[in-house]
Formats: C-alpha cells, sequence, structure tokens
C-alpha cells in the first residue's frame, strides 16, 4: 500500500532563514506527489505536484520541491522563509486504488519568528 | 470564482441526530471527494465519486453515507451522529480521472457532536 511520512510534526524557523520540509513515501510504482498548505480556518491549496516530467518541481510562493527516487523523498524548500508562510504543509500521494483520491501525510506545521 | 462551496460551515449536533454536509462544484469537475481532518491525522478519505452516477468507499466509510447529486453536487449524510465523528470535513474535486490530477477543496464543515 502506498503511503507518505512527514518527518517533524512541527518545525520553526526565523524570518529569512530557509524552510525545509521533509516527506518520504511509500511506492512500488512510480508515484504522483503532491505537497498542499492549509492556512488556518481554510482549506486546502496546491502548492506543487511531481508528475515524473522533471525531480525539481516549482511551486506558488516561492516554493520548490525535489523528487529523489534514491531516498524515496519528495522535501519542499524555501529559500527565505516569510511571516506569511505560517501554516499547516501536507505531502500527499495519488492513492492508485481509489481512482484519483489522496493519500495525506499527517502534516507539518511551520511556524515562522521574526 | 466559487470553486468548492460547502455547507454549512460549523454544526453542533447531538448524538443521534442526523444531518446532511453539502458540497457543490463550478469547476465541471466529474470526480469528488469527502474527507476528514483530525487532528495529528492528516486527511482520511471517507467516500468518493470518480464520475456523475458512481461512489464508492474510501478508508474510513463507516457511518457514513454519500450522493452524487448530479454532476455539480457531492452530499454526505450521517445518518446516527456519533461524538467519534467529531471532525472537521472536507469536499474536494478534480478535472479528470487521473493520478497527476490536483484536487481543489473547499473551506471545510467543522462538525462537533455532543
Amino acid at each position: 500500500a502506498q503511503s507518505v511520512t512527514q518527518l517533524g510534526s512541527h518545525v520553526s524557523v526565523s524570518e529569512g532563514a530557509l524552510v525545509l520540509l521533509r516527506c518520504n513515501y511509500s511506492s512500488s510504482v512510480p508515484p504522483y506527489l503532491f505537497w498542499y498548505v492549509q492556512y488556518p480556518n481554510q482549506g486546502l491549496q496546491l502548492l506543487l505536484k511531481y508528475t515524473s516530467a522533471a525531480t525539481l518541481v516549482k511551486g506558488i510562493n516561492g516554493f520548490e520541491a525535489e523528487f529523489k527516487k534514491s531516498e524515496t523523498s519528495f522535501h519542499l524548500t524555501k529559500p527565505s522563509a516569510h511571516m506569511s508562510d505560517a501554516a499547516e504543509y501536507f505531502c500527499a500521494v495519488s492513492d492508485r486504488q481509489a481512482g484519483t483520491a489522496l493519500i495525506f501525510g499527517k502534516g507539518t506545521t511551520l511556524s515562522v519568528s521574526s | 470564482n466559487a470553486g468548492v462551496t460547502q455547507t454549512p460551515k460549523f454544526q453542533v449536533l447531538k448524538t443521534g441526530q442526523s444531518m446532511t454536509l453539502q458540497c457543490a462544484q463550478d469547476m465541471n469537475h466529474n470526480s469528488m471527494y469527502w474527507y476528514r481532518q483530525d487532528p495529528g491525522m492528516g486527511l482520511r478519505l471517507i467516500y468518493y465519486s470518480a464520475s456523475e452516477g458512481t461512489t464508492d468507499k474510501g478508508e474510513v466509510p463507516n457511518g457514513y453515507n454519500v450522493s452524487r447529486l448530479n454532476k455539480r453536487e457531492f452530499s454526505l449524510r450521517l445518518e446516527s451522529a456519533a461524538p467519534s465523528q467529531t471532525s472537521v470535513y472536507f469536499c474536494a474535486s478534480s478535472e479528470q480521472t487521473g493520478l497527476n490530477q490536483p484536487q481543489h477543496f473547499g473551506d471545510g464543515t467543522r462538525l462537533s457532536i455532543l
């Protein structure tokens, strides 16, 4: 069965610092991977997706993620954190057994301090 | 520019009561989904509808029923609410079947069962 694991339920950075949110996947076939962001009291918004066209994927708001098959990872990064980046971030993989439904990680809350 | 609209936004029920959560999308998407979000658990799939006229169970379907009323609308019903169903419920849609299709989320329904 496919799954994703997000390492660290909470990450704290200073404004201007590098953001690194970790995601590892488990899949016996090439996966389709996504990162979503959730701001307080809102739904999830797509940041970026990996669909095998390129291993480095650029998303919205300056975020990017690199697919590393050898490490089964899809970590999310941003060179310089902004206060507005504070939110919860979810890594997800397409569930091949449930149409196009997504299997989500448990989420990582990003806090940004000034 | 509504996207996915969920009603109501908040609801408090007593154990044993029933209610229906409504979801409508205006993007002409074929596939729709219901997830629940619980602290530290990420999002888990309850039911999905790959296309109009079809519905299938997800990871946590017990205690719920769904209806794909037409292409736009996908409702979730709790027949006899239980405290364990206290959660935030999200409806999502995607354009078509396909593992690389991103999902668009509503803002959620916050449901408390007393």
